[in-house]
């Protein structure tokens, strides 16, 4: 199947700094893309979804302005924690679309975020 | 919106026998239904789908079931093994695979050898 790579793996921050995490296609060419977060033990919750060249369009109660999402290629999409605070210590997995694939989406590793 | 539910959330079973997972959704337009497998610290891999043309799906161990009317689907797993042990997503979307999917709240599998 298709891959998704996410970048870093693991982070730790002090707080009131932004961290800025990668999601890849390696192998195919995604116009949309996903983010989801997870608190431990709990289910995948839908932030956001990225479109390649234009806006993100966020689920509601997800603050944009916190949650910056960049698509500028068909093959690298960028979620940016700005002024990072403990509360946003989660895991955040991507997810990317494969039209040669019938559309499945495929999942990245996730990045582990701590903000201390 | 839709909402998914999903039970048990945890699932004990011993080596050799069967995990059923269940899942309801509330949104009759949904028509694409994946299922998911989360190992510790890793992303959601997909372990089979089905969509709501179909009312069953079967790959090796692996089978789902869909019941449209009821708005239920669900997954067996048969002839469990110890590597079968993580915890299962089941999502919901509209349209096509590629669609915002929305998941339940996860089945925590351990298989006991």
């Amino acid at each position: 199947g298709a891959v998704v790579s996410q970048h870093p793996s693991r982070v730790i921050c002090k707080s009131g700094t932004s961290v800025k995490i990668e999601c890849r296609s390696l192998d195919f060419q995604a116009t949309t893309m996903f983010w989801y977060r997870q608190f431990p033990k709990q289910s995948l919750m839908l932030m956001a979804t990225s479109n390649e060249g234009s806006k993100a369009t966020y689920e509601q109660g997800v603050e944009k302005d916190k949650f910056l999402i960049n698509h500028a290629s068909l093959t690298l999409s960028t979620l940016t924690v700005t002024s990072a605070h403990p509360e946003d210590s989660s895991f955040y997995i991507c997810s990317a679309r494969d039209p040669g694939s019938y559309n499945e989406q495929f999942f990245g590793p996730g990045t582990r975020l701590t903000v201390l | 919106g839709e909402n998914v539910e999903q039970h048990p959330s945890t699932l004990s079973v011993q080596e050799g026998d069967s995990a059923v997972i269940k899942c309801t959704y509330s949104d009759s337009a949904s028509n694409y239904f994946p299922w998911y497998k989360q190992e510790l610290g890793k992303g959601p891999q997909l372990i089979i789908d089905i969509r709501s043309n179909v009312g069953e799906k079967k790959d090796q161990r692996i089978a789902v079931t869909l019941n449209k009317t009821a708005k239920h689907f669900s997954l067996h797993i048969t002839e469990t093994q110890p590597e079968d042990s993580a915890v299962y997503f089941c999502a919901a979307s509209i349209g096509a695979a590629g669609n915002k999917l929305t998941f339940g709240g996860g089945t925590r599998v351990l298989v006991k050898p």
